[in-house]
């Protein structure tokens, strides 16, 4: 079966840096997205690999590893209002989206 | 403001009772989509839509159906509500499918007693 694995709950300090984990078992691959969703909101999007690397955005950098089923957000300088969870999903070999859990990144000042 | 809308943002419902969600974009994007969030688990898909006019079965289709009569509008149907489908729904847009950045609406949140 298909599957995305990331951890449920993440704490960091305010100012810190924190790095969110994702692996993946999928039927093919088209991509892997990073979306950020507060609580009680919408998910809104982040980031898209399709190629092996670093992708760098502002505060947010995202790395994927194609040959190893793994992605990473890192999040720079954390706010309080990165509070959020986050959704790991990749796109399959049939061009749909399988979404993980999500991580719920609390930071404490 | 453009974006997509949900109505209603919030409904609870009798068990057996038909229910419509609404959604509406003015962004022309072709792809529609509609996912249910539930606690613990990752968005999924229930219906989908690459064009007005086309709908396809998402990984959880049972018990509900689409329709896409035009670019804008999307609306998800519940014939007969049962309390599994207590749920946040989420509907979706994209300009290049699911390459492409989805931008969301602000969810429904259904209970069904």
């Amino acid at each position: 079966g298909q599957n995305i694995d990331q951890p449920t709950e993440m704490t960091a300090t305010e100012g810190a840096i924190v790095q969110i984990n994702c692996t993946y078992q999928t039927s093919g691959f088209n991509g892997l997205f990073w979306y950020q969703q507060h609580a009680g909101e919408a998910p809104t999007f982040l980031s898209y690999n399709v190629l092996d690397g670093l992708e760098e955005k502002g505060r947010f950098s995202s790395f994927l590893s194609r040959s190893k089923g793994y992605s990473y957000l890192l999040l720079k300088e954390l706010q309080m209002k990165d509070s959020a969870s986050y959704l790991c999903a990749v796109a399959d070999s049939n061009y749909q989206l399988i979404w993980g859990a999500g991580t719920k990144l609390i930071i404490k000042p | 403001i453009a974006g997509i809308t949900q109505a209603p943002t919030s409904q609870i419902l009798a068990a057996g009772r038909r229910m419509t969600l609404r959604c509406t974009q003015d962004m022309r994007h072709n792809a529609m989509y509609w996912y249910r969030q539930d606690l613990g688990l990752g968005l999924r898909l229930i219906h989908y839509s690459n064009t007005a006019g086309t709908t396809g079965k998402g990984e959880v289709p049972d018990g509900y159906s689409v329709s896409r009569a035009n670019t804008d509008d999307f609306p998800l149907t519940l014939a007969s509500a049962v309390p599994s489908q207590t749920s946040v729904y989420f509907c979706a847009s994209s300009p290049a499918g699911v390459t492409g950045e989805l931008f969301f609406g602000e969810g429904s949140r259904l209970t069904v007693l």
